[in-house]
Formats: structure tokens, C-alpha cells, sequence
């Protein structure tokens, strides 16, 4: 069964540095999210990508983060200058063909800021 | 109000028990609906689309109430390996391809022998 994969499963960073986390999205899906859970609390909508293009973002996803898709199968979050409080779980999401559709999950990656 | 509210448990019920959890929604641009489970520091994991016409899986039955923006979810039978995080979900779709999930806090189920 065909599934959303994502590395690294654990990253741990400095305050300040910059982080890529990345994605690779079931194969034949047009549309691609990002959400975090931080821990204990709910998982929350960061940003949704369609058709090469930021189609929706939250509040939380401000000017340090970003989006991109470099090639046919990866996409990836970049967290440019990170904060303590950016410490979460990261989850990449995506679903088939309509936005109604459902969305399918990567294990996740755990982000630890020091 | 919070966008998807849930009752955040626990529920701690004997094997072979039936269990229900409920959900209220706030947003009526909510077009699609669904339950989650999650299991400890584990991504979200689908279980099933949620309809007004009310949808089955074996065990596991859903049904959606737009009227009253209400979702619910039955668990039949409970086993051991329902322990978990049940999550409603919400799809706020607003146009064209912009969509995102939104998430109730969860549901605590832990299933006792």
C-alpha cells in the first residue's frame, strides 16, 4: 500500500539554525500539507500546496517558514532561523485528486530546538 | 467557540464494550468530515469518512448531522487495540484547491481487560 514517507524521523537543532524537513508524498497525489503538533497538544494546519503554489497557510506559518516541491516526488518544509517554541512533532499530509478528499499521513518528524 | 470541540476523555471501558464519542463543529464551510485515531506520539491515521447518510465499517459506525454541525463515531465490541486517540476532523474547503483539516483536541479511549 502506497504511503507518505518523511525524513529525518528526529532532528535536533540549535537555536537560530535553519532546518529542512522533507517529504515524499503518495505518488499519484496532486495535493500536499504541512501541519505540527506540538506535544500534548492538538495537530494543527500549517500550509497546503497545489499545482506548485501555497494555496492556503495559518497564522503560525510566517516569513520563516517555506514551502517547495524541488523535483516530482519531494516537498519540503524550511524552517529558516528556528525557536525554542518551534520544537514539535511536523507531520506532511497528502491527498489525491480533490481537496475534499482524504488526507493521508507521514509518520512525522520530531523537531527538539536547544 | 472552538472550531471542532470533542470531549477529551478518558474513556476507560471493558473489552466487548460499546463506546461513543461525539464532536460539534463550528464552521459551515466545512465540506468534508472525518475520524482519525491516534496512537502515542504516532501520526494521525484515517479510519473512516464520515456521511450525512450515516457509513459502517464493521465494528466502527459514523454519522454526520449538518443541521446541528454534530459528528459521532460508535465503536461496537471494543477491543485491547481500540486504545488510542480518536481525533474528528473537519475539511474547511473554501474555494478552488484551498483546503485544510481542522482537528478536535481528541478523544482518550482506553479499552481494559
Amino acid at each position: 500500500e502506497p504511503e507518505v514517507t518523511q525524513t529525518p524521523s528526529h532532528q535536533v537543532t540549535q537555536m537560530g539554525q535553519e532546518v529542512i524537513l522533507r517529504c515524499v508524498p503518495i505518488s499519484n497525489h496532486l495535493y500536499f500539507y504541512w501541519y505540527r503538533q506540538i506535544l500534548g497538544q492538538k495537530v494543527e494546519f500549517l500550509v497546503s500546496f497545489y499545482n506548485n503554489e501555497i494555496s492556503e497557510k495559518s497564522e503560525i506559518f510566517d516569513d520563516q517558514f517555506s514551502v517547495e516541491r524541488p523535483d516530482g516526488s519531494n516537498f519540503t518544509l524550511k524552517i529558516r532561523s528556528t525557536k525554542l517554541e518551534d520544537s514539535a512533532m511536523y507531520f506532511c499530509a497528502s491527498s489525491e485528486t480533490e481537496p475534499y478528499n482524504e488526507q493521508f499521513f507521514g509518520p512525522g518528524t520530531r523537531l527538539t530546538v536547544l | 467557540r472552538k472550531e471542532v470541540e470533542q470531549d477529551p476523555g478518558p474513556f476507560n471501558v471493558p473489552e466487548g464494550a460499546t463506546v461513543a464519542f461525539n464532536c460539534t463543529y463550528s464552521n459551515s464551510a466545512s465540506q468534508s468530515f472525518f475520524w482519525y485515531r491516534q496512537d502515542c506520539r504516532k501520526e494521525p491515521k484515517l479510519l473512516m469518512s464520515v456521511y450525512s447518510s450515516g457509513n459502517e465499517d464493521g465494528r466502527f459506525t459514523a454519522q454526520l448531522n449538518r443541521a446541528s454541525q454534530y459528528i459521532s463515531l460508535l465503536i461496537r465490541d471494543s477491543k485491547l487495540s481500540d486504545s488510542a486517540t480518536y481525533l474528528c476532523v473537519v475539511n474547511i474547503v473554501y474555494g478552488g484547491a484551498t483546503n485544510k483539516l481542522i482537528f478536535g483536541t481528541g478523544t482518550l479511549l482506553a479499552v481494559q481487560p
